[in-house]
């Protein structure tokens, strides 16, 4: 089936720099993606979500990027922080209701490694 | 607090049993779901509710089981059929399609998760 996949499994930045977790995926018909947080022996936090008929979406020190026309999605992190530290999960649903609504597909994480 | 509860943190299984994760929400959402994570691997959906008295298999269902009798529990069982049960078990919840116009109905909230360690 359909897989949502991550470019790079580990990234190193030093604290203060900004971060980029790319994603591709290879479903053409998902319209909803999403980003997560998982620290080491927790459950995935919800960090930013965002809709295929939007381009990009900014939170609190992320940004979400979406180009439809190669199938990417990337998560920004401005000014990364020790606390930051994660492993990033990026999903996507590709069905807007139905018996599928909620229904996510997770890629295989990347682990983002911040150094003081 | 709202949120989800999953009991217990650490569990440990011989053989041949098996085992029932609990999780329980108080965040009044019609929608469970439980997932699988290996290590160094994304997260695989087992079993998953949106509504009470109803729930559709993922794509690893072989050798679990799950009910949902009441809206805030959703108790996943690891059977004796599930050949390599070890893992991190994650339950979710979210809003469910009936509020499908409300934005964010798609956002999963997770539990702490559950660890099981067959000996």
């Amino acid at each position: 089936g359909e897989s949502v996949g991550l470019h790079l499994p580990t990234l190193s930045v030093q604290e203060g720099d900004n971060s980029i977790i790319n994603c591709a995926y290879s479903n053409s018909a998902s319209d909803y993606f999403i980003w997560y947080k998982q620290e080491s022996g927790k459950g995935p936090q919800f960090i930013i979500d965002i809709r295929s008929n939007m381009d990009k979406r900014q939170g609190q020190r992320v940004t979400v990027l979406l180009n439809k026309t190669v199938k990417h999605l990337s998560l920004q992190i401005a000014a990364t922080q020790p606390g930051d530290s994660a492993v990033y999960f990026c999903a996507e649903n590709a069905e807007a209701g139905g018996t599928s609504y909620g229904k996510l597909t997770f890629g295989q994480g990347t682990i983002l490694t911040v150094h003081p | 607090d709202g949120g989800i509860t999953q009991s217990p943190k650490y569990l440990f299984r011989k053989e041949g049993q098996n085992v029932t994760l609990s999780c329980e929400q108080n965040l009044n959402h019609d929608a469970m779901y439980w997932y699988r994570q290996d290590p160094g691997q994304g997260l695989r959906l087992i079993y998953y509710s949106q509504i009470v008295n109803d729930f559709q298999k993922g794509d690893i269902a072989e050798g679990y089981s799950v009910s949902r009798e009441k809206k805030e529990s959703f108790p996943l069982t690891v059977t004796s059929a599930q050949k390599n049960p070890t893992a991190f078990y994650l339950c979710a919840s979210s809003i469910g399609p009936g509020q499908s116009r409300l934005r964010g109905a798609n956002v999963l909230t997770f539990g702490a998760g559950s660890r099981l360690t067959v000996l």
